[in-house]
């Protein structure tokens, strides 16, 4: 299977919490990521957990991270129609690159 | 933005051709890589530099190559084009010890006919 898996879609309203899911593999990564990608641009890069740690919160982002089911989600807090984009969880190679999934769109509808 | 640039934005190319993709790390960073990333697809890894010296590679034929220049400033070439080249091209940079956490460039859209 897949290195990294995630839903290819999400649609919320603007206003409510939207929650992205990743599954891995294997969660051998020191640190895991979430970066983001708006239509026809770079990736930026949101936010990483150490994988020692369980949760961590950055203003409207929460990150969860259960080490034993090797999963991962991002819960983003009253979601803007500016958070419509593609996201994406890698994780680290092990020649210190980054391992995608196929990202999840999400659509945020006023 | 994160301050790593890449040049051109948008490139045609017939099969065949050769291409030379660029990118300019963000300021103190010393590793750069590249991956390529197909119509909806997340990115795949085609290498990495750090001191000018290829260290790691993705599964992608040697007619992908780069180069990574003193001011660690990078390049990608590509020979012989093929259709399904076509794709956006991105760069990252990071410093060397935490060279997993990587910062991109908008990438150069890349299109063979």
């Amino acid at each position: 299977g897949e290195d990294v898996e995630q839903s290819l879609f999400l649609s919320v309203r603007e206003g409510d919490s939207s929650v992205i899911n990743c599954t891995y593999t294997d969660s051998s990564s020191t640190y895991l990521y979430w970066y983001k990608q708006e239509p026809g641009a770079g990736l930026q890069l949101l936010t990483y957990i150490f994988s020692n740690m369980d949760m961590k919160q950055d203003q409207r982002l929460t990150v969860l991270l259960n080490k034993k089911d090797k999963h991962l989600s991002l819960r983003i807090a009253d979601t803007q129609t500016g958070d419509s984009a593609i996201y994406f969880c890698p994780k680290g190679g092990s020649q210190g690159n980054l391992i995608f999934g196929k990202g999840t769109k999400l659509s945020v509808k006023p | 933005e994160t301050g790593v640039t890449q040049s051109p934005t948008h490139l045609i190319k017939t099969r065949g051709q050769q291409v030379t993709l660029r990118c300019s790390s963000q300021s103190g960073h010393n590793t750069v890589s590249w991956y390529q990333q197909a119509l909806g697809q997340g990115p795949q890894f085609i290498f990495q530099y750090y001191r000018e010296e290829e260290n790691g590679r993705g599964n992608f034929p040697p007619r992908f190559s780069g180069l990574q220049f003193p001011n660690y400033s990078s390049e990608l070439n590509v020979n012989a084009l093929e259709l399904d080249d076509s794709a956006l091209y991105l760069c990252a940079s990071s410093f060397r010890d935490r060279e997993e956490t990587q910062y991109f460039g908008p990438g150069t859209r890349l299109l063979v006919l």
